[in-house]
């Protein structure tokens, strides 16, 4: 059975530019979450997306967006890239059971990360 | 906003030593979870404690669950050397947003 994967695994861009992010969660499900890591700040929920359509958001600014496909598959995309968006992006897939209240009690399955480094 | 206070931040033991790890909070959580991170890897899931008070194993892994949902422990006894990574204590939300709210992590370092 195919584990969450990410592309890239590394990224450098340059200030200002903007990047895109691709998860492929595992096969069934229908939920994918991101989540950004960094040494100062551990890691900090950013969106999560069910059935193409994003349900929760964390405090990050606009400039962090995603999107959800028909197939589960998501991206997100960081414009105008800063020094301080260097960081560890994780994606991470759960199973929903539909009616079930709290869905994050039945823990994630996380991806390898895309390593993004702006300078 | 829901925190959680993880101790100790680093950790450098022996091989054989028992080690405890703490996850702390004034929020109530619906659950606790445990991952685990190696390197250039993203976090693994161990274990996910539910019910208040709950006790799980796992081989030499003991995870608690406090009576009052709040806090939680990571109990490794006779440590290996393959027992070092990056311990993440994770809490769902009780209501809200499907989502997880990380501890800063336990960097565990066992010496052979």
């Amino acid at each position: 059975k195919a584990g969450v994967t990410q592309t890239p695994r590394y990224l450098i861009k340059t200030r200002g530019q903007q990047v895109t992010l691709s998860c492929s969660p595992i096969s069934g499900h229908r939920s994918v979450s991101w989540y950004q890591q960094t040494p100062g700040q551990g890691l900090q929920f950013l969106f999560e997306y069910f059935s193409e359509t994003q349900r929760n958001k964390g405090n990050f600014p606009g400039r962090f967006s995603g999107r959800q496909f028909s197939n589960s598959r998501s991206e997100m995309n960081v414009s105008t890239l800063e020094l301080g968006d260097s960081a560890l992006y994780l994606c991470a897939s759960s199973w929903v059971i539909t009616g079930q209240r709290i869905e994050s009690n039945y823990g994630y399955t996380f991806g390898s990360g895309t390593r993004l480094t702006v300078v | 906003t829901q925190l959680l206070e993880q101790s100790p931040q680093f950790l450098s033991i022996q091989e054989g030593e028992n080690l405890t790890v703490y996850c702390n909070s004034s929020s109530v959580f619906s659950s606790l979870q445990w991952y685990r991170q190696e390197p250039g890897e993203g976090p693994v899931l161990l274990v996910t404690v539910v019910t208040g008070g709950e006790v799980k194993k796992l081989k030499r892994l003991t995870f608690q669950f406090g009576d009052a949902r709040k806090d939680s422990s990571l109990h490794i006894t006779a440590a290996q050397p393959g027992d070092t990574g990056l311990y993440l204590c994770a809490g769902a939300a009780i209501q809200g947003a499907q989502k997880l709210v990380f501890g800063q992590g336990t960097r565990l370092t066992i010496n052979p």
